[in-house]
């Protein structure tokens, strides 16, 4: 079946680099994403990675593809107290038309000063 | 430009009565998907709306039903209310120029008691 796993919680502190994990089922996945939730707010979408990619970076984050292993990562460089969010990955529904996807639980993001 | 934008808030309401949710997608977008989002959980996908027709459908029941209208706004409704119904409802929106990009709306939260 179609699942997305992520570990639920990382804590880090102010400055230092944050890797948040994940792992995906479905090989034939076009596009990944990784979206932000602040509390009481809906989802921001934050980077997105086409399947031939291994690695996307934009400023701050850095997205590496391991399609092998079905793995994502979301690296945030030199992390802030504004990070501190859920940080959702989502694959497409396998078959599905674009933009249905399956989220995983998220990973909730602790930044210390 | 606006982006996605959804009414109300907040809703309470009793077990057994209905609801109804509204959508107002990104300017330029037509495509509009539908999310639950239980507490402490991923977003599950509900329904997507494409030339007001339902595109297609993830795994829940007949009481869940929604339109698009054809200025692309949506609605969801659902009805008999469970308590398990409570959740964040999120809808997204995509468009024919950047179909793998969704974007979210802040969503509404229903309480059923």
């Amino acid at each position: 079946g179609e699942d997305v796993e992520q570990s639920l919680f990382l804590s880090v502190r102010e400055g230092d680099s944050s890797v948040i994990n994940c792992t995906y089922t479905d090989s034939s996945s076009t596009y990944l994403y990784w979206y932000k939730q602040e509390p009481g707010a809906g989802l921001q979408l934050l980077t997105y990675i086409f399947s031939n990619m291994d690695m996307k970076q934009d400023q701050r984050l850095t997205v590496l593809l391991n399609k092998k292993d079905k793995h994502l990562s979301l690296r945030i460089a030199d992390t802030q107290t504004g990070d501190s969010a859920i940080y959702f990955c989502a694959e497409p529904y396998s078959g599905g038309s674009q933009g249905n996807l399956i989220f995983g639980k998220g990973t909730k993001l602790s930044v210390k000063p | 430009d606006a982006g996605v934008t959804q009414s109300p808030t907040h809703l309470i309401k009793t077990r057994g009565q209905q609801v109804t949710l509204r959508c107002s997608p990104k300017s330029g977008h037509d495509t509009v998907s539908w999310y639950q989002q239980a507490l402490g959980q991923g977003p599950q996908f509900i329904f997507q709306y494409y030339e007001e027709e339902e595109r297609q459908r993830g795994n829940f029941p007949d009481r869940f039903s929604g339109h698009q209208f054809p200025n692309y706004s949506s609605e969801l409704n659902v009805n008999a209310l469970l308590l398990g119904d409570s959740a964040l409802y999120l809808c997204a929106s995509s468009g024919v120029d950047s179909p793998y990009e969704q974007y979210f709306g802040p969503g509404t939260r229903l309480t059923v008691t």
